[in-house]
């Protein structure tokens, strides 16, 4: 069972709120991710660091912004929400060592947006 | 076009019996493949991670094959119980960087029934 956590794992909100999803892992993992997984589709990433201070948009653009002050916490913030940000984002980390490293996913959150 | 094809996209089969799943990939130079089990709700757990020299990787009742001549990995499960309901994801990781970009299909949604 891996040691990361996400926070709420429901949030239904309304539009133009300001929202954070929070993304904490016990591991000591360097390297965390923001994957964003609509129904039936591919997970895109899209934020990642590679450890604190540091922090890197993915391949999907989003509105969102993320920190990395502590190795261990990577929260993701919408300034404001918009029924277009409806969808699960999940958190994942690994270690930076090598590419055969596995993620560690965390239980996702799940975003609705009226 | 996504680098990552899996087939089919979705199956259903009766509990105690096998099943192969597919995925097609392109990626290229690559790295490493791995198959990943997500239950509803919650995320991406790795069952297995197979690099370019490994043909056969198992994880219990689960098998995976890799042919990297022709880009085609499958993964078998023998058995099966009601608890593999889940979809399943095959992640492909290029060796274009020294930490790897991930490739993500879209799943294979497994249903077991009684």
């Amino acid at each position: 069972e891996a040691d990361i956590y996400q926070t709420p794992r429901y949030l239904v909100i309304g539009t133009g709120k300001k929202i954070t999803l929070e993304c904490s892992q016990t591991m000591g993992h360097d390297k965390m991710y923001w994957y964003q997984q609509d129904p039936g589709m591919e997970l895109h990433l899209i934020h990642y660091s590679y450890g604190v201070n540091s922090t890197e948009k993915g391949d999907l653009s989003s509105e969102s912004t993320v920190s990395r002050i502590r190795t261990e916490h990577f929260p993701l913030t919408l300034e404001s929400a918009r029924p277009s940000h409806t969808s699960q984002y999940l958190c994942a980390s690994s270690e930076v060592v090598r590419s055969t490293d596995t993620q560690y996913f965390g239980p996702g959150t799940r975003l609705t947006v009226l | 076009k996504n680098q990552v094809e899996q087939s089919p996209q979705s199956l259903i089969i009766l509990e105690g019996k096998n099943c192969t799943l597919q995925c097609n990939y392109t990626v290229s130079p690559f790295s490493n493949l791995r198959w990943y089990k997500q239950d509803t709700g919650r995320g991406p757990v790795s069952l297995t991670i197979m690099t370019f020299s490994e043909n056969t990787k198992s994880n219990g009742r689960y098998t995976a094959t890799l042919d990297a001549d022709t880009k085609q990995s499958s993964l078998h499960i023998t058995a099966s119980q009601l608890s593999d309901s889940a979809s399943y994801i095959c992640v492909v990781i290029d060796r274009g960087s020294t930490l790897g970009r991930l490739y993500f299909g879209r799943g294979t949604q497994l249903t077991v029934w009684p």
